[in-house]
């Protein structure tokens, strides 16, 4: 079975500091993206970060990074000089090269950013 | 349109009723999905369609959701006979094609009661 684990229900920070969000997933394919979005209370999806498999270098996006793992199945999120607006649901996914983008998700970790 | 659009945002329903959400995809979006999201959850797969033709559909809990996308534009998530455990947040993405970024609406929340 596909399935992407988070194991941090509730996480927090203060601003400006740096927090690391976990993510472990497990599949016998060997082709697959790996993506984190944001939720916030709006709750529209927006897109994060993404990883593809294949690549060894790990993604970053400006404040964002991730520490992918590829052997251990795991993908971590990295969040840099922390601010009041990234305080919303984080998840972790996956979907396989053949499958059209067909997302897999994690039960989301809820981030909490403290003045 | 500039994003994704459902509608309605908000939406009872008594138990036993029928009801019909809407998903306006980005302009040019081929492939479209829907997600259910429960209360505190991770959002599910529910369907998926490329153009009008629906690819997989094994994500539908029962032969009470249906989903149809005749144009391969608009789409619509209908539901029969709602019952309780339909409660959740109903999320529509839109992607231009393949394994390019998924554009989400910002869902339709169903209440049961």
């Amino acid at each position: 079975a596909q399935t992407v684990t988070q194991s941090q229900p509730e996480m927090s920070v203060q601003e400006a500091e740096t927090v690391t969000l976990s993510c472990t997933y497990d599949t016998s394919e060997s082709n697959y993206y790996l993506f984190w979005y944001k939720q916030p209370p709006s709750r529209q999806m927006i897109l994060v970060i993404r990883q593809e498999a294949y690549k060894q270098q790990n993604a970053t996006e400006n404040r964002f990074s991730v520490n992918f793992q590829k052997a251990a199945k795991s993908f971590s999120l990295k969040i840099s000089d922390s601010q009041l607006g990234d305080t919303a649901m984080y998840f972790c996914a996956f979907t396989f090269y053949n499958q059209g983008g067909k997302l897999i998700f994690g039960q989301g970790t809820e981030l909490s950013v403290k003045p | 349109g500039a994003g994704v659009s459902q509608s309605p945002r908000y939406k009872v329903a008594k138990r036993g009723q029928d009801v019909a959400l809407r998903c306006d995809p980005i302009s040019g979006h081929v492939s479209l999905f829907w997600y259910q999201q429960a209360l505190g959850q991770g959002p599910e797969f529910l369907t998926y369609f490329q153009n009008e033709a629906q690819l997989d559909k094994s994500g539908l809990p029962s032969d009470r959701f249906f989903a149809e996308r005749p144009e391969g534009s608009v789409s619509t998530l209908k539901i029969q006979r709602t019952q309780q455990e339909d409660s959740a947040v109903y999320l529509c993405a839109s992607q231009r094609g393949g394994n390019t970024e998924a554009f989400f609406g910002q869902g339709t929340r169903l209440t049961v009661v």
